[in-house]
């Protein structure tokens, strides 16, 4: 595609429900990022794969949250047993060379 | 560990007018590009201009110019001719070259609100 895709765009979900956040990064890029951005911040790494392999997970904020990237494209961040401090927004961006990072639109998900 | 400190939370600038937004960065390395990212309320992140450490000619973009000073671990954006649609928050973020690709480092943002 043209630039990244994210979806869903929006998510509700009720406390202690599971989410799958879809990425689709720009073809060909091998490096792939996740940010977190809570509401009036600035967005905070959450994960980093180059092509199928997780090389920095040190930004998940605990072990309900996982990420893959199965064959290098399309990445997924799953949030388990979500909770209220979950709400903000995921950001997803690619990257080629690492000189510039291409970011989608996010999807803001809010736990009610 | 980088940090980046956007010290000005908010800022207004009038149609035509020229705004400066700060940005501070600590870091101990030499190898790093900086950028500036504008988020409209679209979400989505659009690099505004970017500047690579071992620089010293400051980085333009049609409205957009940069005041690097490396010394003073200093990155700040001046947006010249303010328009209606420069309206967004502003990010500054900083990536070491040293080792691969690593991820930005995002300051807090800059909302910036040009008035007719």
């Amino acid at each position: 595609g043209a630039g990244v895709s994210q979806s869903p765009r929006y998510k509700v979900a009720k406390r202690g429900q599971d989410v799958a956040l879809r990425c689709d990064p720009i073809s060909g890029h091998v490096s792939l990022f996740w940010y977190q951005q809570a509401l009036g911040q600035g967005p905070e790494f959450l994960t980093y794969f180059q092509n199928e392999a997780q090389l920095d997970k040190s930004g998940l904020p605990s072990d309900r949250f996982f990420a893959e990237r199965p064959e290098g494209s399309v990445s997924t961040l799953k949030i388990q047993r979500t909770q209220q401090e979950d709400s903000a927004v995921y950001l997803c961006a690619s990257s080629l060379t690492g000189a510039e990072a291409f970011f989608g639109q996010g999807t803001r998900l809010t736990v009610v | 560990a980088q940090t980046v400190t956007q010290s000005q939370p908010e800022m207004s600038v009038q149609e035509a007018e020229t705004v400066t937004l700060s940005c501070t960065y600590d870091t101990s390395e030499n190898n790093y590009y900086l950028f500036w990212y504008k988020q409209p309320p679209s979400r989505q992140m659009i690099l505004v201009i970017r500047q690579e450490a071992y620089k010293q000619q400051n980085a333009t973009e049609n409205r957009f110019s940069v005041n690097f000073q490396k010394a003073a671990k200093s990155f700040s954006l001046k947006i010249s001719d303010s328009q209606l649609g420069d309206t967004a928050m502003y990010f500054c973020a900083f990536i070491s070259r040293n080792s691969g690709n690593t991820p930005l480092v995002f300051g807090k943002g800059t909302r910036l609100s040009v008035i007719a």
